[in-house]
């Protein structure tokens, strides 16, 4: 069973709807992610938050627009996507840079199952 | 800029024999290099680890080896068994600069009952 829940499993939406794909985790980290994967392709990094604040973003277009209410809670909000957003997107979470740094150890990020999301 | 290169889409290997599964990096300042292993419909599961400290790390039928001066590393599974058969990415990140992984584009492995 994986340690990080992604909701829906399944997400079919037009072009003009807007939704939002949800991430939790309860294993105390303060990292975390969303990646997009096409099939045959390797997921591609889209957004990092570390500490709840936005760390990284990969250049992603602003019909994406993540959002981390709290430690445990990652979401992706979706409006007007196009046909070629349709993809897996996965979330993952790994403990923070301080618990790294501090523990001088390395942690590999925990991924969830995904939301396949397809857009008419 | 595909800074992590699996040059093998696929594996086909029989039960019980040794399976090898490669990965050639670019970037020097890599220092952490992961395995994840993905099912069909689920999200990549983490396998093994190795530090650039280390060249190699072994966990029960898996053993990652690195060679830092070649920037390769690899995964043999052994003995291998139909449940193996997923697809497998490597991974690597600078450790002191953030959270951003770089993954593979993928192996299939088919382990042949």
């Amino acid at each position: 069973d994986t340690e990080v829940t992604q909701t829906p499993k399944h997400l079919v939406m037009g072009m003009t709807n807007k939704k939002s794909l949800k991430c939790e985790q309860h294993m105390g980290h303060r990292a975390m992610y969303w990646y997009k994967q096409k099939a045959k392709k390797p997921p591609e990094l889209m957004f990092v938050y570390s500490y709840e604040k936005l760390s990284i973003n990969e250049s992603v277009p602003s019909r994406f627009s993540p959002e981390c209410p709290n430690s445990s809670l990652l979401n992706l909000h979706l409006h007007a996507l196009q046909p070629e957003d349709s993809a897996l997107y996965l979330c993952a979470s790994s403990q923070g840079n301080l618990a790294i740094w501090r523990n001088n150890s390395n942690q590999p990020q925990h991924f969830g199952d995904g939301t396949r999301l397809s857009i008419l | 800029d595909q800074q992590v290169k699996q040059n093998s889409p696929s594996l086909s290997v029989q039960e019980g024999r040794i399976s090898i599964l490669n990965c050639d990096y670019t970037n020097s300042m890599f220092d952490y290099f992961l395995w994840y292993k993905k099912y069909p419909a689920e999200g990549p599961t983490f396998l093994i680890s190795i530090s650039s400290i280390k060249d190699k790390n072994e966990d029960g039928r898996f053993t990652v080896f690195l060679n830092k001066s070649a920037k390769h590393l690899s995964l043999h599974i052994v003995p291998s068994q139909p449940g193996d058969s997923a697809v497998y990415f490597c991974a690597a990140s600078v450790r002191w600069t953030g959270n951003q992984f770089y993954f593979g584009t993928g192996t299939s492995l088919t382990v042949i009952p």
